[in-house]
């Protein structure tokens, strides 16, 4: 596709559950990244793919949260034992690298996550 | 730590008027500041970006002011158009192939008509 796709657009949960958020970048990005934007608030940084390197998972906020990328394409956010202070909008998003690189970000429209 | 702190977090503004808002960071190796706006439910597009080697970035509608020694920056609307009521978020990034953006806290934009 052209752009960033995100799924599920919205998951509601039970408190305890594991969950899987998927994202299918732009194709021909190799640069990955996840954040997290709960309500009212800015977008916090999670995970950040690049190639074949190691992730980047220092923004991960427990070990609840894991991340991975598979084939340097799609990636899958999971959440296991979710509690209700998950409930976020979490963006994917994915950059180009190398000399087209001019740092711009291309976000997904998002997966709404509610634990209940 | 926020590296990053934007305000205000809400404004609004007539239409024909001019917004600003405003942003300080703390890291000097920051060299990347971009702004992205946000409409409901879609996800963040970068509007407009500048780095420190210039003071002044415009494109169309939109300026970004950068004061390197104050480190501070600043997006400016002018003649805003009730399409402008977004969400704004101002951020900043390092050098390298990281480029992990840190953003500010959002400023939601309401221009009335």
């Amino acid at each position: 596709g052209a752009g960033v796709s995100q799924s599920p657009s919205n998951k509601v949960t039970e408190k305890g559950k594991d969950v899987e958020l998927r994202c299918d970048p732009i194709s021909g990005h190799t640069a990955l990244y996840w954040y997290r934007q709960s309500l009212g608030q800015g977008l916090e940084f999670l995970i950040y793919f690049q190639g074949n390197s190691a992730p980047d998972k220092s923004g991960l906020p427990s070990d609840r949260f894991s991340a991975e990328r598979t084939g340097g394409s799609v990636s899958t956010l999971t959440i296991q034992r979710t509690q209700q202070e998950d409930s976020a909008v979490y963006l994917c998003a994915s950059r180009q690298t190398g000399g087209a690189n001019t740092g711009e970000l291309f976000f997904g429209e998002g997966s709404r996550l509610t634990v209940l | 730590q926020q590296q990053v702190k934007q305000s205000p977090q809400s404004l609004i503004v007539q239409k024909g008027g001019i917004s600003i808002i405003n942003c300080a960071y703390e890291n000097t190796a920051f060299d990347y500041f971009p702004w992205y706006q946000q409409f409901p439910g879609k996800g963040p597009a970068l509007l407009i970006a500048i780095r420190p080697d210039v003071s002044e970035k415009k494109e169309g509608r939109f300026t970004i002011s950068f004061n390197k020694s104050a480190k501070q920056f600043s997006l400016h609307i002018m003649d805003s158009q009730p399409g402008d009521s977004a969400t704004y978020f101002c951020a900043a990034s390092g050098s390298g192939s990281a480029r992990q953006l840190t953003f500010g806290s959002g400023t939601q934009l309401t221009v009335l008509p």
